[in-house]
Protein backbone atom coordinates (compact mmCIF):
# COMPACT_ATOMS: atom_id res chain seq x y z
CA UNK A 1 0.00 0.00 0.00
CA UNK A 2 1.14 3.74 -0.73
CA UNK A 3 1.55 5.56 2.47
CA UNK A 4 0.34 9.24 2.06
CA UNK A 5 1.64 11.48 4.77
CA UNK A 6 0.41 14.80 5.62
CA UNK A 7 1.56 17.93 7.50
CA UNK A 8 0.56 19.63 9.68
CA UNK A 9 -1.71 17.87 11.54
CA UNK A 10 -3.88 20.31 12.67
CA UNK A 11 -3.21 24.06 12.45
CA UNK A 12 -4.81 27.33 13.41
CA UNK A 13 -4.96 30.70 11.31
CA UNK A 14 -6.68 33.71 11.40
CA UNK A 15 -9.13 34.60 8.70
CA UNK A 16 -7.44 36.01 5.45
CA UNK A 17 -4.33 34.01 5.89
CA UNK A 18 -2.71 32.03 3.50
CA UNK A 19 -2.44 28.23 4.43
CA UNK A 20 -0.89 25.29 2.92
CA UNK A 21 -1.27 22.08 3.61
CA UNK A 22 2.07 19.57 2.06
CA UNK A 23 1.05 15.54 1.25
CA UNK A 24 3.79 13.27 0.92
CA UNK A 25 3.56 10.11 -0.75
CA UNK A 26 5.78 7.26 -0.32
CA UNK A 27 6.41 6.46 -3.78
CA UNK A 28 6.19 8.29 -7.58
CA UNK A 29 2.10 9.05 -7.78
CA UNK A 30 2.38 11.20 -10.93
CA UNK A 31 -0.58 13.25 -10.52
CA UNK A 32 -2.65 10.68 -9.04
CA UNK A 33 -4.03 12.75 -6.30
CA UNK A 34 -7.18 14.48 -4.89
CA UNK A 35 -8.05 16.35 -1.83
CA UNK A 36 -11.30 16.30 0.27
CA UNK A 37 -12.32 18.33 2.63
CA UNK A 38 -14.41 16.97 5.75
CA UNK A 39 -16.20 19.63 7.80
CA UNK A 40 -17.62 18.18 10.92
CA UNK A 41 -20.63 15.82 11.02
CA UNK A 42 -21.00 15.74 7.17
CA UNK A 43 -19.08 13.40 4.62
CA UNK A 44 -16.14 14.53 2.87
CA UNK A 45 -16.41 16.86 -0.67
CA UNK A 46 -14.09 16.56 -3.04
CA UNK A 47 -12.38 19.47 -3.89
CA UNK A 48 -9.27 19.23 -6.13
CA UNK A 49 -8.63 15.93 -8.66
CA UNK A 50 -5.38 14.78 -10.46
CA UNK A 51 -3.22 17.22 -8.20
CA UNK A 52 -4.75 20.62 -9.21
CA UNK A 53 -8.20 20.17 -11.19
CA UNK A 54 -10.50 22.12 -8.90
CA UNK A 55 -13.72 20.34 -9.18
CA UNK A 56 -16.82 22.19 -10.20
CA UNK A 57 -18.39 24.21 -7.59
CA UNK A 58 -15.28 25.44 -5.75
CA UNK A 59 -14.26 28.51 -5.12
CA UNK A 60 -10.84 29.39 -6.73
CA UNK A 61 -9.18 30.26 -3.50
CA UNK A 62 -8.49 26.23 -3.26
CA UNK A 63 -5.09 26.11 -5.43
CA UNK A 64 -3.56 22.13 -5.54
CA UNK A 65 -0.29 21.52 -7.17
CA UNK A 66 2.48 19.05 -6.88
CA UNK A 67 3.55 15.70 -8.50
CA UNK A 68 5.45 13.15 -7.89
CA UNK A 69 5.98 12.38 -4.11
CA UNK A 70 4.71 15.93 -2.89
CA UNK A 71 1.82 17.85 -3.46
CA UNK A 72 -0.31 20.86 -1.35
CA UNK A 73 -3.29 22.41 -0.92
CA UNK A 74 -2.86 26.04 -0.57
CA UNK A 75 -6.52 28.33 0.77
CA UNK A 76 -5.86 32.07 -0.03
CA UNK A 77 -8.02 34.50 2.01
CA UNK A 78 -8.81 31.85 4.52
CA UNK A 79 -12.39 31.95 5.36
CA UNK A 80 -14.61 30.82 8.71
CA UNK A 81 -16.41 28.15 6.51
CA UNK A 82 -13.15 27.03 5.55
CA UNK A 83 -13.24 25.22 9.07
CA UNK A 84 -12.91 21.52 8.50
CA UNK A 85 -10.14 18.10 8.37
CA UNK A 86 -8.36 17.87 4.53
CA UNK A 87 -7.67 14.87 3.48
CA UNK A 88 -5.13 14.14 0.40
CA UNK A 89 -5.77 10.61 -1.10
CA UNK A 90 -3.96 8.87 -3.92
CA UNK A 91 -5.20 6.58 -6.99
CA UNK A 92 -2.00 5.91 -8.36
CA UNK A 93 -3.01 2.19 -7.38
CA UNK A 94 -5.24 0.08 -4.94
CA UNK A 95 -5.91 0.04 -2.49
CA UNK A 96 -6.59 3.93 -2.74
CA UNK A 97 -4.93 5.57 0.05
CA UNK A 98 -6.10 8.63 2.20
CA UNK A 99 -3.51 10.83 4.15
CA UNK A 100 -3.89 11.33 7.90
CA UNK A 101 -5.74 14.21 7.49
CA UNK A 102 -4.88 18.10 8.72
CA UNK A 103 -7.41 19.34 10.83
CA UNK A 104 -7.52 23.28 10.30
CA UNK A 105 -9.20 25.67 12.81
CA UNK A 106 -9.51 29.82 12.89
CA UNK A 107 -7.51 31.81 15.61
CA UNK B 1 -27.17 15.42 -9.87
CA UNK B 2 -25.96 12.46 -8.56
CA UNK B 3 -27.37 11.33 -4.56
CA UNK B 4 -26.49 8.71 -2.56
CA UNK B 5 -29.01 7.59 0.25
CA UNK B 6 -27.94 4.60 3.04
CA UNK B 7 -29.46 2.84 5.26
CA UNK B 8 -29.37 3.53 8.87
CA UNK B 9 -27.51 2.74 12.18
CA UNK B 10 -27.19 -0.37 13.09
CA UNK B 11 -25.82 -2.63 16.24
CA UNK B 12 -24.36 -5.49 15.89
CA UNK B 13 -22.23 -8.15 18.62
CA UNK B 14 -18.90 -9.09 17.98
CA UNK B 15 -18.49 -12.05 15.15
CA UNK B 16 -21.87 -11.04 13.96
CA UNK B 17 -22.19 -9.84 10.12
CA UNK B 18 -23.50 -6.46 9.26
CA UNK B 19 -24.85 -5.27 5.96
CA UNK B 20 -25.12 -2.16 4.69
CA UNK B 21 -27.21 -0.35 2.14
CA UNK B 22 -26.43 2.58 -0.54
CA UNK B 23 -29.17 3.97 -3.29
CA UNK B 24 -28.08 5.90 -5.79
CA UNK B 25 -30.06 8.33 -8.50
CA UNK B 26 -28.95 10.63 -11.15
CA UNK B 27 -25.88 10.65 -13.12
CA UNK B 28 -24.84 9.98 -16.48
CA UNK B 29 -22.02 7.36 -15.98
CA UNK B 30 -23.63 4.10 -16.78
CA UNK B 31 -20.12 2.78 -15.70
CA UNK B 32 -19.89 4.36 -12.43
CA UNK B 33 -18.47 2.49 -9.25
CA UNK B 34 -19.42 2.57 -6.24
CA UNK B 35 -16.92 2.02 -3.13
CA UNK B 36 -17.19 2.09 0.64
CA UNK B 37 -14.74 4.34 3.31
CA UNK B 38 -14.72 4.08 6.29
CA UNK B 39 -13.73 6.34 9.31
CA UNK B 40 -13.67 5.30 12.56
CA UNK B 41 -14.16 7.79 15.78
CA UNK B 42 -12.08 10.84 15.87
CA UNK B 43 -9.73 8.75 12.97
CA UNK B 44 -9.09 9.48 9.07
CA UNK B 45 -10.68 7.07 5.58
CA UNK B 46 -9.97 4.10 5.38
CA UNK B 47 -10.57 2.11 1.69
CA UNK B 48 -12.85 -1.35 1.63
CA UNK B 49 -13.34 -1.77 -1.90
CA UNK B 50 -15.90 -1.13 -4.55
CA UNK B 51 -17.94 -2.39 -7.16
CA UNK B 52 -18.53 -1.46 -10.86
CA UNK B 53 -22.02 -2.71 -11.27
CA UNK B 54 -22.68 -2.44 -14.71
CA UNK B 55 -19.94 -4.97 -15.35
CA UNK B 56 -20.11 -6.40 -11.72
CA UNK B 57 -16.48 -6.14 -11.36
CA UNK B 58 -15.26 -5.73 -7.79
CA UNK B 59 -12.15 -4.12 -5.83
CA UNK B 60 -11.24 -5.30 -1.74
CA UNK B 61 -8.68 -3.91 -0.13
CA UNK B 62 -5.98 -6.82 1.17
CA UNK B 63 -6.80 -5.47 4.79
CA UNK B 64 -10.49 -6.81 4.55
CA UNK B 65 -10.60 -9.73 2.08
CA UNK B 66 -12.40 -12.87 3.32
CA UNK B 67 -14.35 -10.56 5.69
CA UNK B 68 -16.13 -7.85 2.96
CA UNK B 69 -18.66 -8.66 0.49
CA UNK B 70 -19.96 -5.54 -1.82
CA UNK B 71 -22.37 -6.46 -4.04
CA UNK B 72 -24.80 -4.37 -6.57
CA UNK B 73 -28.52 -4.50 -7.54
CA UNK B 74 -28.72 -2.71 -10.97
CA UNK B 75 -32.82 -2.79 -10.97
CA UNK B 76 -32.92 -0.93 -8.02
CA UNK B 77 -29.72 1.38 -8.45
CA UNK B 78 -28.47 -0.06 -4.92
CA UNK B 79 -24.99 -1.17 -3.97
CA UNK B 80 -24.46 -3.45 -0.68
CA UNK B 81 -21.18 -3.78 2.00
CA UNK B 82 -21.15 -6.38 3.49
CA UNK B 83 -18.65 -7.38 6.54
CA UNK B 84 -18.54 -10.49 8.52
CA UNK B 85 -16.76 -11.01 11.69
CA UNK B 86 -16.98 -7.93 13.44
CA UNK B 87 -14.80 -6.93 16.03
CA UNK B 88 -15.14 -3.86 18.38
CA UNK B 89 -12.54 -2.11 16.01
CA UNK B 90 -14.86 -2.23 13.34
CA UNK B 91 -17.19 0.28 14.77
CA UNK B 92 -17.17 3.36 12.17
CA UNK B 93 -18.86 5.27 9.80
CA UNK B 94 -19.63 3.87 6.73
CA UNK B 95 -19.72 5.62 3.74
CA UNK B 96 -20.53 5.24 0.01
CA UNK B 97 -19.10 6.88 -2.59
CA UNK B 98 -19.47 7.75 -6.26
CA UNK B 99 -16.70 6.74 -8.46
CA UNK B 100 -17.16 8.07 -12.46
CA UNK B 101 -15.10 6.15 -15.16
CA UNK B 102 -15.30 3.86 -18.20
CA UNK B 103 -13.10 1.36 -17.71
CA UNK B 104 -14.25 -2.23 -16.38
CA UNK B 105 -10.81 -2.29 -14.90
CA UNK B 106 -9.92 -1.18 -11.77
CA UNK B 107 -6.54 -0.12 -12.24
CA UNK B 108 -7.91 2.17 -15.06
CA UNK B 109 -10.29 4.32 -13.38
CA UNK B 110 -9.36 8.05 -12.47
CA UNK B 111 -9.67 6.97 -8.29
CA UNK B 112 -11.58 10.16 -7.12
CA UNK B 113 -14.57 9.97 -5.69
CA UNK B 114 -16.94 12.61 -6.51
CA UNK B 115 -20.40 12.29 -4.35
CA UNK B 116 -20.48 10.60 -1.08
CA UNK B 117 -23.41 9.32 0.90
CA UNK B 118 -24.23 10.76 4.02
CA UNK B 119 -22.84 7.58 6.29
CA UNK B 120 -23.91 4.62 8.38
CA UNK B 121 -22.90 4.25 12.01
CA UNK B 122 -22.07 0.87 12.53
CA UNK B 123 -20.90 0.26 16.41
CA UNK B 124 -19.95 -3.70 17.46
CA UNK B 125 -20.25 -4.12 20.93
CA UNK B 126 -21.29 -6.93 23.03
Amino acid sequence: DIQMTQSPSSLSASVGDRVTITCQARLDISNYLSWYQQKPGEAPKLLISDASNLETGVTSRFIGSGSGTHFTLTINGLRAEDVATYYCQQYDSLPYTFGQGTKLEIK
Amino acid sequence: QVHLVQSGAEVRKPGSSVKVSCQTSGGAFATYAIVWVRQAPGQGLQYLGGIIPVFGTVDYAQTFQGRVTITADRSTNTAYLELSSLRSEDSALYYCAWQSGYSSDWSQRSGYFQHWGQGTLVTVSS
